[in-house]
């Protein structure tokens, strides 16, 4: 089956560490996004790619960093300067850009620091 | 700014009731408007869409909305809540000329009592 995965579903770091999250899709999909969700405030967009090697900063980029070396994958990564990284991420990919092309999310990645 | 408002951050309803989560937004145009779905601890489904037409819609699950533009609502309704139902739900919208970056309300979470 077609889909998205993301690994791992609970991950724990120390706060000053770096981490990736992962996040591949086997859809053939162009565009790749991550959102950040927390608990009353919806989603929002950190990164989004239109294609291999391309992306732009969404709503919320500060802290983070992407990169698109392949069709396939769109890894996260929430560096020591992300002020508050406990969230939960999601990570979605669709077609193409455009609004009539609609968004498949992975399961999530949850993601504490302490 | 554009945004998104889901009023009732908690909604109970009986199962077996009929159910309706409310959706405001704020834009100068008219935007294309989605609902999707989330379990606890997973991505999110898209329910239904909204682009141009008919200005109700039928979607997954037995899920419907219905755009009007005079009030800027996109409301989601079901005529008899099944117990599975009970997951957190988001409108979200997208300008025609955004590509496809979504901008997502805060979300309602649904609770069906037995």
């Amino acid at each position: 089956d077609g889909g998205i995965t993301q690994s791992p579903k609970y991950l724990f770091r120390k706060e000053g560490q770096n981490v990736t999250l992962s996040c591949e899709q086997n859809l053939n999909h162009d565009a790749m996004y991550w959102y950040r969700q927390d608990p009353g405030q919806g989603l929002r967009l950190i990164y989004y790619s239109q294609i291999v090697n391309d992306f732009q900063k969404g709503d919320i980029a500060e802290g983070y960093s992407v990169s698109r070396e392949k069709k396939e994958s769109f890894p996260l990564t929430v560096t020591s300067a992300q002020k508050n990284p406990t969230a939960f991420y999601l990570c979605a990919s669709s077609a193409r850009t455009g609004a009539n092309s609609p968004l498949h999310f992975g399961n999530g990645t949850r993601l504490t620091v302490t | 700014a554009q945004s998104v408002t889901q009023p009732d951050i908690h909604i109970t309803v009986s199962e077996g009731a009929s159910l309706e989560l409310r959706c405001n937004y704020s834009y100068g145009a008219t935007p294309y408007l989605f609902w999707y779905v989330q379990s606890p601890g997973q991505g999110l489904q898209l329910l239904l869409k909204y682009f141009s037409g008919d200005t109700l819609v039928q979607g997954i699950k037995g899920f419907e909305a219905e755009f009007k533009r005079s009030q800027s609502s996109f409301n989601l309704r079901k005529p008899s809540v099944h117990w599975s139902d009970a997951a957190e739900y988001f409108c979200a919208v997208v300008l025609n000329n955004a590509g496809n970056m979504l901008t997502f309300g805060g979300g309602t979470r649904l609770m069906v009592k037995p």
